[in-house]
């Protein structure tokens, strides 16, 4: 069955730079989109950029500048990347799946990661 | 970017009540909306997409409806493992795709 798991380290520092996996199982990269979706305590969802299942990516306009997504389909792994930390940055950070059918690409999130929780403070 | 808005931000509502949370787009998005459901501690879990149709293994209790820019999300008889965070989101013009701000639903 199709999985998602997220991980990284917990707390980062101000101005450090982020690095978050994604591991899957169930499904391949070279025929799956990945979303890179974040929460802060207590608030709502935020997606963050996209890998899709050609190897292109996009961003959210607010972030892009301080993010990257990348994969290594060998290793069934999507990447996160980013930048300049800041407080405001703590959240819980999840990776999630778009829905496939026959070969077409469903843009909502079917599967999603458990998440991972990244703090970020000195 | 399409501005998702819901309301209430909270409720709360008794068991076997029948509970409805309204979602609104910032222009129309064609029935491209989803809602999901995130119990406390867990990742979000898809409910509902193309404004009515539900997910496989979601109960039938759950029931989209709407079209343009209104949309909502009707839960009949509420049961106890339905408290949760409801959160709609847009697909009709991505990226970005674009989540409303959540509701919050608790047992009275």
């Amino acid at each position: 069955q199709v999985q998602l798991k997220e991980s990284g380290p917990g707390l980062v520092q101000p101005s450090q730079t982020l690095s978050l996996t994604c591991t899957v199982s169930g499904l391949s990269l070279t025929s799956n989109s990945v979303s890179w979706i974040r929460q802060p305590p207590g608030k709502g969802l935020e997606w963050m950029g996209v890998i899709w299942s050609n190897g292109g990516t996009d961003y959210n306009s607010a972030i892009k500048s301080r993010l990257s997504i990348s994969r290594d389909t060998s290793k069934s792994q999507v990447f996160l990347k980013m930048n300049s930390l800041q407080t405001e940055d703590t959240a819980m950070y999840f990776c999630a799946r778009m829905g496939v059918y026959y070969g077409l690409l469903l843009p909502y999130f079917d599967y999603w990661g458990q998440g991972v929780m990244v703090t970020v403070s000195s | 970017d399409i501005r998702m808005t819901q309301s209430p931000a909270s409720l709360s509502a008794s068991l076997g009540e029948t509970v409805n949370i309204e979602c609104l787009a910032s222009e129309d998005i064609y029935s491209d909306l989803a809602w999901y459901q995130q119990k406390p501690g867990k990742s979000p879990q898809l409910l509902i997409y193309n404004a009515n149709s539900l997910q496989n293994g979601v109960p039938s209790r759950f029931s989209g409806s709407g079209s343009g820019t209104q949309y909502s999300l009707k839960i009949n008889s509420l049961q106890s493992e339905d408290v949760a965070t409801y959160f709609c989101q847009q697909y009709n013009n991505y990226p970005p795709w674009t989540f409303g701000g959540g509701t919050k639903l608790e047992l009275k």
